[in-house]
């Protein structure tokens, strides 16, 4: 079983559309979890971390539900420039040296 | 946010040579930087973990005499993919660890290799 699995998308959205998006993790140890964005032929970029109480930037929201291991990213007002593939990533403190754990990511692609 | 830098960020080479990527980070030190592999529409695989003054850490199946990492300072990570063949090309990705705060990792642009 991957240590983190997502949703397998693509996701297609018009302007203004709020889209969810979810990913579990197989470790219940696991300690960090992060939404990473990655811009086609970019390297990935750290959108934000989730914590255990939620957390909310911008239109962004981000959910961690530890009982279920369940992670979930929502979007709000999409915008074109929204348009990339989003990474959930896990990091285990107990695994070596901070190593992260990246599910193979979900397209999005908003359109006007 | 922090930074890393890696260069280069393309190259092209013959097969049979060696290339050589680097990557920094410029406001952290980082005493565990780790490298990638991507290829196209397809999710990143790590190939090693590096470790400041000892050695590389690698995944299971990535051999580490094709592609040999040196972690010589706290800045500084370099890989060299030796001889080359064109099925390494790809697009390779460091990142740095940085555990001022929350412990995560911070990525370097990419070089993208292309082997003919």
């Amino acid at each position: 079983r991957k240590e983190v699995e997502q949703d397998p998308g693509p996701f297609n959205v018009p302007e203004g559309a709020t889209v969810a998006f979810n990913c579990t993790y197989s470790n219940s140890a696991s300690q960090s979890f992060f939404w990473y964005r990655q811009d086609c032929r970019k390297e990935p970029k750290l959108l934000m971390s989730v914590y255990s109480s939620g957390n909310e930037d911008g239109r962004f929201t981000a959910q961690l539900n530890r009982a279920s291991q369940y992670i979930s990213l929502l979007i709000r007002d999409s915008k074109l420039s929204d348009s990339a593939t989003y990474l959930c990533v896990v990091n285990n403190r107990g695994s070596t040296l901070g190593r992260l754990y990246f599910g193979r990511g979900t397209q999005l692609t908003v359109w006007p | 946010g922090a930074v890393v830098s890696q260069h280069p960020s393309r190259v092209i080479c013959k097969s049979g040579t060696s290339v050589k990527i680097e990557c920094r980070s410029l406001d952290f030190q980082a005493t565990t930087m780790f490298w990638y592999r991507q290829f196209p529409k397809k999710s990143l695989m790590l190939m090693a973990t590096s470790n400041e003054g000892s050695k590389a850490t690698y995944e299971q199946g990535v051999e580490k005499d094709k592609f040999l990492i040196n972690h010589a300072s706290l800045t500084l990570s370099t890989l060299t993919v030796t001889s080359a063949h064109p099925e390494d090309s790809s697009f390779y990705i460091c990142s740095a660890r940085d555990t001022r705060v929350v412990d995560t990792q911070y990525f370097g642009p990419g070089t993208r290799l292309t082997v003919l």
